[in-house]
């Protein structure tokens, strides 16, 4: 079946502990991409890859690392997470660059940080 | 920047009843314009998608039409049920820059009752 894993579903951790949520697509698509939902904000890009080793920030990148080694993998970083980044995160991909083209997203991990 | 801007919700409606959801976006160029949706406990789920002026994107009985001259894609359907109940998101990508990232509205939650 065609999808985006994200790892783990929930996630409750403590200010400054490392962290990393990972994402994994099956699909051989190229382009891949985090986002966060929250209340009232709606979704926010924080980063995206256009293909291996090719990434780059999005909206709301300050907080979080990411990488690209593999085209199936993309995960997210948190080198010290902090109550604000308290959220539900999403993983996408997309077969390639377009414009018209749907993204397929991961079933969220909401993360809290205490 | 580009942005979407659709109605606030919640929306709560009776089943067989007609649905609107409006949904007006700002952007430079000529963006592609989608529908998703979020069950819940789900990632998003893309519902439908219009890719230039007076197209009409169509899926499980819901349309939107991509109106140029208002800037609109209003969601649409002729009779809910409550298996419809969900966060409905207009959304955007943009062949202007070279992220094509997904610029989203709010969200718009529906609730239909039996």
């Amino acid at each position: 079946e065609a999808q985006v894993t994200q790892n783990p579903r929930y996630l409750i951790t403590v200010t400054g502990k490392k962290l990393t949520v990972t994402c994994s697509q099956n699909m051989n698509h190229e382009y891949m991409s985090w986002y966060r939902q929250d209340p009232g904000l709606g979704l926010r890009q924080i980063y995206y890859s256009m293909n291996v080793e090719v990434t780059d920030k999005g909206d709301v990148p300050e907080g979080y690392k990411v990488s690209r080694k593999e085209k199936r993998n993309f995960p997210l970083i948190l080198e010290s997470p902090s109550p604000n980044q308290t959220s539900l995160y999403f993983c996408a991909s997309s077969l390639s660059i377009g414009a018209g083209r749907g993204y397929t997203f991961g079933s969220g991990t909401r993360l809290t940080v205490v | 920047g580009d942005s979407v801007t659709q109605m606030e919700g919640p929306v709560t409606l009776s089943e067989e009843a007609f649905l609107t959801i409006n949904c007006t976006y700002t952007a430079t160029g000529y963006p592609s314009l989608f529908w998703y949706v979020q069950y819940p406990g789900e990632g998003l789920q893309l519902l439908l998608k219009a890719t230039k002026a007076d197209d009409k994107g169509s899926n499980k009985g819901f349309e939107a039409t991509y109106r140029k001259e208002t800037t609109s894609f209003h969601l649409e359907k002729g009779s809910v049920q409550v298996s419809d109940s969900a966060v409905y998101f207009c959304a955007l990508t943009n062949s202007g820059g070279s992220n094509y990232k997904l610029t989203f509205g709010k969200g718009t939650l529906l609730t239909v009752n039996p």
